[in-house]
């Protein structure tokens, strides 16, 4: 079964860090963009960046670019997500999802998601 | 990128037939086949419904189609059921290597 497990999620004021971590299991990691979308409480969804299977490229949203930083360990099926300079308008649950082979086409799975909280 | 445009909210009955737009430009929408559709349920994952405009994954009810013209997409649900009541977001990719997803609708299945 196709699976990914976001973790690291949590209570961080203005202006700090967090690192999540997405463990996939049940496909062949190195194959597949990945992807990071986050809800706002009560909000719709915002797509926020996304690595190509190798993490040779990576893209992002404007509202985050410069301050987050979205890597992979292919060896150990997992991505992360660096956030930097956080705001309180990256509280959010964070969502991540798999892609497509080579492209920003969609995202199946998705995982649980975990919350971030940017709050003094 | 601005957000692609979806009604606020949409409603029908048991039975019936829904559409739910999905407006954008040329460079998103318009420009490329690959607009997906996602269904969520409140304080669950969104799950996938349609992609590449019109095709639904494996287990997806064929209640479930959609479709294009120009700058706007289309998800239709006939054949309504009180278990299609969610929010439904669609997205496209953008030539600027983004991803734009729409404001979201919700379904009331009355």
């Amino acid at each position: 079964e196709v699976q990914v497990l976001e973790s690291g999620g949590g209570w961080v004021q203005p202006g700090g860090s967090l690192r999540l971590s997405c463990a996939a299991s049940g496909f062949t990691f190195t194959n597949y963009v990945m992807s990071w979308v986050r809800q706002a409480p009560g909000k719709g969804l915002e797509w926020v960046s996304a690595i190509s299977g190798s993490g040779g490229s990576t893209y992002y949203a404007d509202s985050v670019k410069g301050r987050f930083t979205i890597s992979r360990d292919n060896s150990k099926n997992t991505l992360y997500l660096q956030m930097n300079s956080l705001r309180a308008e990256d509280t959010a649950v964070y969502y991540c999802a798999k892609g497509h082979r080579t492209n920003l086409n969609w995202f199946d799975p998705w995982g649980q998601g975990t919350l971030v909280t940017v709050s003094s | 990128q601005s957000a692609l445009t979806q009604p606020a909210s949409v409603s029908g009955s048991p039975g019936q037939s829904i559409t739910i737009s999905c407006t954008g430009t040329s460079s998103d929408v318009g420009g490329y086949n690959y607009v997906s559709w996602y269904q969520q349920y409140p304080g669950k994952a969104p799950k996938l419904m349609i992609f590449e405009v019109s095709n639904r994954p494996s287990g997806v009810s064929n209640r479930f189609s959609g479709s294009k013209s120009g700058n706007t997409a289309s998800l239709t649900i006939s054949g309504l059921q009180t278990e299609d009541e969610a929010d439904y977001y669609c997205t496209s990719y953008t030539s600027s290597s983004t991803v734009v997803f729409g404001g979201g609708t919700k379904l009331t299945v009355l």
